[in-house]
């Protein structure tokens, strides 16, 4: 079945990047993009941005543009999101979520179980 | 940017229909898509293009989208159905086009 493994929790200092990983299984990994998707506590789902596993290109939400880098490996069927300069407001859960397709990729149906992200002094 | 504006709550009873809505300019315009996050768990897709249902969703939640606002309703509402919902829409007309999501609403079962 589809299958999207996130990397654990991660504590950083502000000023620091930190690095997630999300390993994809049971699918094609190059014929789906995968958005980011994160959380605050407490507060809602806020979209960071979408990579094509296939070329790599991505496209980023403007807040996180100059900050955010999403990479992918397909050699493993990973794709990372690494976040620069974090701050406090940066804690968060992160999320990992398959589109649908590449020709429609405009929602997410299928989530990793999210990363833990602190950010604290 | 675009905006989208769902009620922060709303109660029903059980076996009742519970309707969560979500505003925004011209919504009718755009393809609408729902999702169901309990506690401490991640979201799950319920209804895309405005009102069709991933496999292994009940046919209790259904969708319409017309003018300004977008509507989930679920059917004959069960315990189970206590979660906060998310609309999210695609923006496509910013300079910077990408996934908008709604500030959630958060469905009690009274």
């Amino acid at each position: 079945q589809v299958q999207l493994v996130q990397s654990g929790a991660e504590v950083k200092k502000p000023g620091a990047s930190v690095k997630v990983s999300c390993k994809a299984s049971g699918y094609t990994f190059t014929s789906y993009y995968m958005h980011w998707v994160r959380q605050a506590p407490g507060q809602g789902l806020e979209w960071m941005g979408i990579i094509n596993p296939s070329g790599g290109s991505t496209s980023y939400a403007q807040k996180f543009q100059g900050r955010v880098t999403m990479t992918r490996d397909t050699s493993t069927s990973t794709v990372y999101m690494e976040l620069s300069s974090l701050r406090s407001e940066d804690t968060a859960v992160y999320y990992c979520a398959r589109a649908p397709g590449t020709s429609y990729y405009y929602y997410m149906d299928v989530w990793g179980k999210g990363t833990t992200v602190t950010v604290s002094s | 940017s675009y905006v989208l504006t769902q009620p922060p709550s709303v109660s029903v009873a059980p076996g009742q229909t519970a309707r969560i809505t979500c505003g925004g300019n011209n919504i009718g315009s755009k393809s609408v898509h729902w999702y169901q996050q309990k506690p401490g768990q991640a979201p799950v897709l319920v209804v895309y293009d405005d009102s069709d249902r991933p496999s292994g969703i009940p046919e209790r939640f259904s969708g319409s989208n017309s003018g300004n606002t977008a509507t989930l309703t679920i059917s004959r509402v069960e315990a189970g159905d206590e979660a906060d919902y998310y609309c999210q829409v695609w923006d496509s007309s910013s300079d910077h086009p990408g996934g908008v999501f709604g500030g959630g609403t958060k469905l009690t079962v009274l």
